[in-house]
């Protein structure tokens, strides 16, 4: 599976955007981006998945560029309850396995 | 959306004992599903894929014998560790594939805090 880089960690104040972008040179074509968010002593859970361009729910933005070699999750005005570890995966259309790198841990402070 | 639950949330065991854990899909049927190992500050490492009704695929370095996996219903994964030394205290968290779902996504239980003494 194709290794995804990301910052270690984030600091952010309360009702800011935080951008966490994450590299995947080695994207391959049937991959897609998924964004999880963990809490201490709880188990992933799901954001947000894209394949390329923009993709929007209710609790995030995930952007891709043309090349797909990077992607952006955006949280809009995060709250104190947004700190948690946020993970970039790459996976396969049809797979099933999950590759966890060591995953952002972003702290959000009044 | 899906639910998978965990069964004991946290045990605590003496050394050499073995401890099982059960991972159950709530509401969708899961014919695979995953187990994964966390240690303090780390991220989570696959340790088996469990496929209904058939042998487990255990990921390099994780000891079959130590750590049996049995999934014999398409709701019910269990993961027992025997002969548990303190070195196998984790978080252990199991995740189910929703096959019917729209992004063939894997949903997380809560997870199970093991602590050998």
């Amino acid at each position: 599976l194709a290794k995804t880089t990301q910052p270690i960690s984030m600091d952010s104040y309360e009702g800011q955007e935080v951008n966490i972008t994450c590299s995947h040179n080695n994207i391959a074509t049937n991959d897609y981006i998924t964004w999880y968010q963990q809490f201490p002593s709880q188990g992933p859970r799901f954001i947000i998945q894209g394949y390329k361009t923009k993709v929007t729910n209710e609790v995030a933005s995930l952007f891709i560029p043309a090349d797909r070699k990077s992607s952006t999750l955006s949280l809009p005005r995060v709250s104190l309850s947004d700190t948690a570890v946020y993970y970039c995966l790459l996976r396969k259309g049809s797979g099933y396995a999950l590759n966890f790198g060591k995953g952002t841990s972003l702290l959000v402070t009044p | 959306g899906a639910v998978v639950s965990q069964h004991p949330s946290w045990v605590i065991c003496k050394s050499g004992t073995s401890v099982k854990i059960e991972c159950r899909s709530l509401d969708f049927q899961a014919t695979t599903m995953f187990w994964y190992r966390q240690f303090p500050k780390q991220s989570l490492m696959l340790m088996a894929t469990s496929n209904e009704g058939s042998k487990a695929t255990y990921e390099q370095g994780v000891e079959k014998d130590k750590f049996l996996i049995n999934h014999a219903s398409l709701t019910l994964s269990t993961l027992t560790v025997t002969s548990a030394h303190p070195e196998d205290s984790s978080f252990y968290i199991c995740s189910a594939r929703d096959k019917s779902g729209s992004y063939n996504e894997q949903f997380f239980g809560p997870g199970t805090r093991l602590t050998v003494l």
